[in-house]
């Protein structure tokens, strides 16, 4: 149990769907983070939030949205996607603070039609 | 910008000792994290360096040469639960926040 969950655990969706991915970190953690997991490649990320500010896009489409309404809670909105989407999305909480370790949730599959 | 170099795989046999090394190329450097992942599964903290030389937790050890840019991940005693991806990622010296890099994982099979 990392204390970071992510609902659903699996999503299948076409490509003119609206969808929205949960992450709830439990430690207490002002700082969280989504990345994204496609097969035979290093874990990317996505967007950085600090004390709810976004602090980082990663140059990630405009059809990916994140939200971060307080510092447990992380949405990432999902429209119009495309097939090469489909990956695991990831998301993990850590302390602002120096290299300071992040923890990561179970992530959610996600399969674009 | 950030460049981290690790192995695909990598098999190894139960019991016996596996290094896993990682090399990086950065703009600036402020600390290395290895994680395992299972299949399926999150990442999981195994261990951090930001200062040279060698980190040890049990039956794993973590080594780090700033001057190299190389780190290794040591599993010793292996068992057959060891079998999973390695991840090493690199923090930023000049991001805000805590924006780590990630090399694409070493994936051990561990065999009886």
């Amino acid at each position: 149990e990392t204390g970071v969950t992510q609902t659903p655990r699996h999503l299948v969706m076409g490509m003119t769907n609206k969808k929205s991915l949960k992450c709830e970190q439990h430690l207490g953690h002002n700082a969280m983070y989504w990345y994204k997991q496609s097969a035979k490649k290093p874990l990317e990320l996505m967007f950085v939030y600090n004390f709810k500010e976004q602090t980082e896009n990663n140059s990630v489409p405009s059809r990916f949205s994140p939200e971060c309404p307080n510092s447990s809670h992380l949405f990432l909105h999902l429209h119009t996607l495309q097939p090469e989407d489909s990956a695991l999305y990831l998301c993990a909480s850590s302390q602002v603070r120096d290299a300071d370790t992040q923890y990561f949730g179970p992530g959610t599959r996600l399969t674009v039609l | 910008g950030q460049n981290i170099d690790q192995p695909t795989e990598m098999t190894a046999t139960e019991g016996a000792i596996v290094q896993i090394n990682c090399t990086y190329q950065t703009s600036g450097f402020n600390g290395l994290f290895w994680y395992q992942q299972h299949a399926g599964e999150a990442p999981t903290f195994l261990s951090y360096n930001v200062l040279d030389g060698l980190e040890e937790k049990g039956r794993f050890s973590s080594f780090l040469s700033r001057s190299k840019g190389y780190s290794y991940l040591l599993l010793k005693e292996l068992q057959m639960k060891d079998s999973a991806s390695y991840l090493c990622a690199v923090r930023d010296q000049w991001a805000a926040g805590n924006k780590l890099t990630f090399g694409g994982g070493t994936r051990v099979l561990v065999k009886p």
